[in-house]
């Protein structure tokens, strides 16, 4: 049972470029939450979606952040008009449900130059 | 709102020593409590997690943490360190929270060192 994968592994984007981070959850899970880790930092939440729903943007930047989980395919985490400060590493989890462990993948290390 | 403190940024043992890692948390309702483990340049590894019941919790790799409602903490320890174990550790904790999701939040992390 493959676990959490994310793709690309690592993502260099010269500013003003589109980051487009994916992930595919656990085999039967159909809760995703993506979450950004900045250097020295806790990882902090940004979404949490379920197939075609968003349940919970509370950690998302206003702008230039979107995020989806089709009813087919990997959940996408999309960011516009990369700056600098959006070099993180972005990691996404999954869950059976609402109230099982998060599950990690290996996360996707940004670098906007 | 939900927090967690690690209050120990680094943490240096000997290989064969006892440690313990501690963590702190602010939860409204019984929370749930999660340790991970992070390698360099790696994803996060579940060690154990305290959702009810006994609150002394056993984990992979020897780890074992204990839940103190009236501390309000879950400290992490581990009674002989390997060199295997160097990494940085996270507490976390989350709950059923308005609307359901049950998102974590994270400390920031407590990186453990281990000298041979």
């Amino acid at each position: 049972n493959a676990g959490v994968m994310q793709n690309p592994r690592h993502l260099v984007r010269r500013r003003g470029q589109e980051a487009r981070l994916r992930c595919s959850p656990m085999k039967g899970h159909s809760h995703v939450y993506w979450y950004r880790q900045l250097p020295e930092e806790g990882l902090k939440f940004m979404v949490y979606l379920q197939k075609e729903n968003i349940i919970d943007e509370s950690g998302m930047p206003k702008e230039r952040f979107s995020a989806e989980f089709p009813k087919e395919g990997p959940s996408i985490l999309r960011i516009q008009q990369v700056v600098r400060g959006d070099s993180a590493a972005y990691f996404c989890a999954s869950s059976l449900d609402n109230t099982d462990t998060q599950y990690f993948g290996p996360g996707t290390r940004l670098t906007v130059l | 709102a939900q927090s967690v403190t690690q209050p120990d940024i680094h943490i240096t043992v000997s290989e064969g020593a006892s440690l313990e890692l501690r963590c702190n948390y602010s939860y409204g309702a019984t929370p749930y409590l999660f340790w991970y483990v992070q390698s360099p340049g790696q994803g996060l590894q579940l060690l154990l997690k305290y959702f009810s019941g006994d609150t002394l919790v056993q984990g992979i790799k020897g780890f074992e943490a204990e839940f103190k409602r009236s501390q309000s903490s879950f400290n992490l320890r581990k009674p002989s360190v390997h060199w295997s174990d160097a990494a940085e550790y996270f507490c976390a904790v989350g709950g059923l929270s308005q609307g359901g999701s049950e998102k974590l939040v994270f400390g920031k992390g407590t990186k453990l060192t281990v000298n041979p």
